[in-house]
């Protein structure tokens, strides 16, 4: 599965869009991005995925560029429970690699009021 | 239609002891992950198991650890002999197939370990 970079860290003022930014530039075509998120001691949460076209759901949306090497993830209204660790993961969805998320160190984001 | 239950949600166990973890996937679901979550460390695949099958255990260390999930019943994670570097966020996860065409899994709330 490709690699990718993501910022430690992000601040957001409540109410605000959160555009949460992922290179992902060894990708390769039959791989998909992925978007998880962390709550403080929970369990990951699944937000969006995609393989080209721009995704939105009622959660997020997910910007892919053209050339598939970068992807944005956007919370359009961030809240205060919005705050969370973000992980991009990019992977093959079936295959031998199916199951096995490989998780990175994600982006801290906070959400200020 | 509940989530991935995870129990127990904390658990103390003395050096030597067995840790059992249990894991009951989401209904309809047939196909359960564990992943472990080392203090101030990130999330990492320990096993990929299918109902009465160990589809991938490329994350398993190679001892003490087990995992199952029998036909009836929860997917146990099995912890022998636990020292303290076991001590950890074990989560599971579980989806309804084999991932073809990419899917988002289900997290339970996870069980905390704790080795004294």
């Amino acid at each position: 599965d490709a690699k990718t970079t993501q910022p430690p860290s992000m601040d957001c003022a409540e109410g605000r869009a959160a555009n949460l930014p992922c290179n992902h530039s060894t990708i390769s075509g039959n791989e998909y991005v992925y978007w998880y998120r962390q709550i403080h001691s929970q369990g990951p949460q699944y937000i969006i995925h995609g393989l080209k076209n721009n995704e939105t759901n009622e959660m997020a949306s997910l910007i892919i560029t053209e050339d598939r090497k970068s992807s944005t993830l956007i919370l359009p209204h961030a809240t205060l429970r919005d705050t969370a660790v973000y992980y991009c993961i990019v992977r093959v969805a079936g295959g031998t690699s199916y199951g096995k998320l490989t998780f990175g160190q994600g982006t801290i984001l906070t959400v200020h009021p | 239609n509940a989530g991935v239950m995870q129990n127990p949600r904390h658990l103390v166990r003395r050096r030597g002891q067995e840790a059992r973890l249990r894991c009951s996937p989401m209904k309809g679901h047939s196909h359960v992950y564990w992943y472990r979550q080392l203090p101030e460390e990130g999330l990492k695949f320990m096993v990929y198991l299918q109902k009465e099958n160990i589809i991938d255990e490329s994350g398993m260390p190679k001892e003490r650890f087990s995992a199952e999930f029998p036909k009836e019943g929860p997917s146990i994670l099995r912890i022998q002999q636990v020292v303290r570097g076991d001590s950890a966020a074990y989560f599971c996860a579980s989806s309804p197939r084999r991932d073809r065409e990419g899917y988002g899994y289900t997290f339970g709330s996870g069980t905390r370990l704790t080795v004294v």
